[in-house]
């Protein structure tokens, strides 16, 4: 049972570059939720998902895509990263409105 | 619309003193609140939740947490604290009355000094 991983762990991007978070959990959760994590912001909630095929925007939506096809995985994309996107990012998963379990987290640069 | 507050950035307690970290609330209807810890280069981990019943609620590592929902406070507590609780802590809210977000405060640090 690994719970909620992340791929992948570090990334460095050029801006205007693009790339794809993956988020997996295996513990059957029907909600999952992407937040980015920066100094003296707390956790912002980017998009979530309560269910296979659907998304929902958070409070900071703007710049990111999310994809949920299958109910294991939850995909964040950036489509053209810029420095502002330089963060920590974080994904949840949770049973309904219970409490919810994060992956390890992936550090992105973008220069 | 619901929101979280944790008034203080940074506690300094002394080791084996009781502990206090503080949250306030918002919300339209009922909340759900939930305390989660962070140690360095780590992701968040659950500590305890109120959804309804006792106001005082227990969780992991000897935390404890009172629910007052006359003053919108769900106060994060330990009756004698460890160097090992050093670590970033988040108070979150969710309303039952709106849609499925969680809103997570912005964080208080917690430092143990031995």
């Amino acid at each position: 049972n690994a719970g909620v991983t992340q791929t992948p762990k570090f990334r460095v991007l050029k801006t205007g570059q693009s790339m794809t978070l993956l988020c997996a959990q295996d513990m059957n959760h029907e909600y999952m939720y992407w937040y980015r994590q920066d100094p003296g912001m707390g956790l912002r909630l980017i998009h979530y998902s309560v269910g296979e095929g659907t998304t929902a925007k958070g409070e900071v939506p703007d710049g990111y895509n999310v994809s949920r096809l299958k109910k294991q995985n939850f995909l964040l994309g950036l489509e053209s990263a810029a420095p502002s996107q330089t963060s920590v990012y974080f994904c949840a998963s949770s049973y309904g409105v219970r409490e919810q379990y994060f992956g390890p987290g992936t550090r992105l640069t973008v220069t | 619309a619901q929101s979280v507050a944790q008034p203080e950035d940074q506690v300094n307690v002394a080791e084996g003193n009781p502990l206090t970290v503080k949250c306030t609330y918002s919300v339209s209807g009922n909340p759900y609140l939930f305390w989660y810890v962070q140690y360095p280069n780590r992701g968040l981990q659950f500590l305890l939740k109120y959804i309804t019943g006792d106001n005082l609620v227990k969780g992991s590592y000897g935390f404890e947490a009172e629910f007052n929902k006359s003053q919108t406070s769900f106060h994060l507590k330990k009756p004698s604290a460890l160097v090992s609780d050093s670590a970033l802590y988040f108070c979150a809210v969710r309303d039952t009355n709106r849609d499925d977000k969680i809103i997570f405060g912005k964080g208080t640090r917690l430092h143990i000094l031995p």
